[in-house]
């Protein structure tokens, strides 16, 4: 079976950096995608890992570990609307659709 | 805007209600799905539609019945729904079937309250 595991909240101040884990114990492991949500809008994808290291891209950057069964998102110089929901998402060989995590509710204090 | 339209944005229906949510996708992609989000839960996948053929069935109950009548239109119809039903209720489409790197963009979702 697929398990994803990520903190359900976190805060932190406007103009400071946050690091959002996951972990996640999966069989066929085909990459691990990353999506901010708003409250009452849609997720929309921030990034994709299939690879070890780091992707960035611009304020935010994402690492993964394959062998660790491990990811976390690096968000820079945030800011207020980066307030959100974190979701961590997982692709399997053989499964028709990511698996996702509970996701991590942000809260960016001023 | 993501490129895939829900409605409604919110519903509230009786048990005894038969009602339907709509979901539409304006970017030419071949595989459509349908996630529930209930409070503090992960997204459960319910059904992934590929070229319009049902692909999977996530052992939803069958008081839920989707229909994809083209590779842009996905529906959800709903009857006697219990209340633990309430929940977002979120489609997406992906240019091919499956989780290999394939990016899903979601709608917005319909908020459903069953009471």
């Amino acid at each position: 079976g697929q398990n994803i595991d990520q903190p359900t909240e976190m805060t932190a101040t406007e103009g400071a950096i946050v690091q959002i884990n996951c972990t996640y114990q999966t069989s066929g492991f085909n990459g691990l995608f990353w999506y901010q949500q708003h409250a009452g809008e849609a997720p929309t994808f921030l990034s994709y890992n299939v690879l070890d290291g780091l992707e960035e891209k611009g304020r935010f950057s994402s690492f993964l570990s394959r062998s660790k069964g491990y990811s976390y998102l690096l968000l820079k110089e945030l800011q207020m609307k980066d307030s959100a929901s974190y979701l961590c998402a997982v692709g399997h060989t053989g499964r028709r659709a990511l698996t996702f995590g509970s996701g991590t509710r942000l809260q960016v204090q001023p | 805007e993501t490129g895939v339209t829900q409605t409604p944005r919110h519903l509230v229906m009786g048990m005894t209600n038969k009602k339907s949510l709509k979901c539409e996708q304006h970017l030419g992609h071949n595989a459509m799905y349908w996630y529930k989000q209930s409070a503090k839960k992960p997204l459960e996948l319910m059904f992934v539609y590929n070229f319009k053929e049902q692909t999977e069935n996530n052992s939803v109950p069958s008081r839920f019945s989707p229909e994809c009548p083209n590779s842009s239109h996905l529906f959800l119809h709903l009857h006697t729904l219990q209340p633990e039903d309430s929940a977002l209720y979120l489609c997406a489409s992906s240019q091919k079937e499956g989780a290999l790197r394939e990016k899903l963009f979601f709608g917005s979702g319909t908020q459903l309250s069953v009471l």
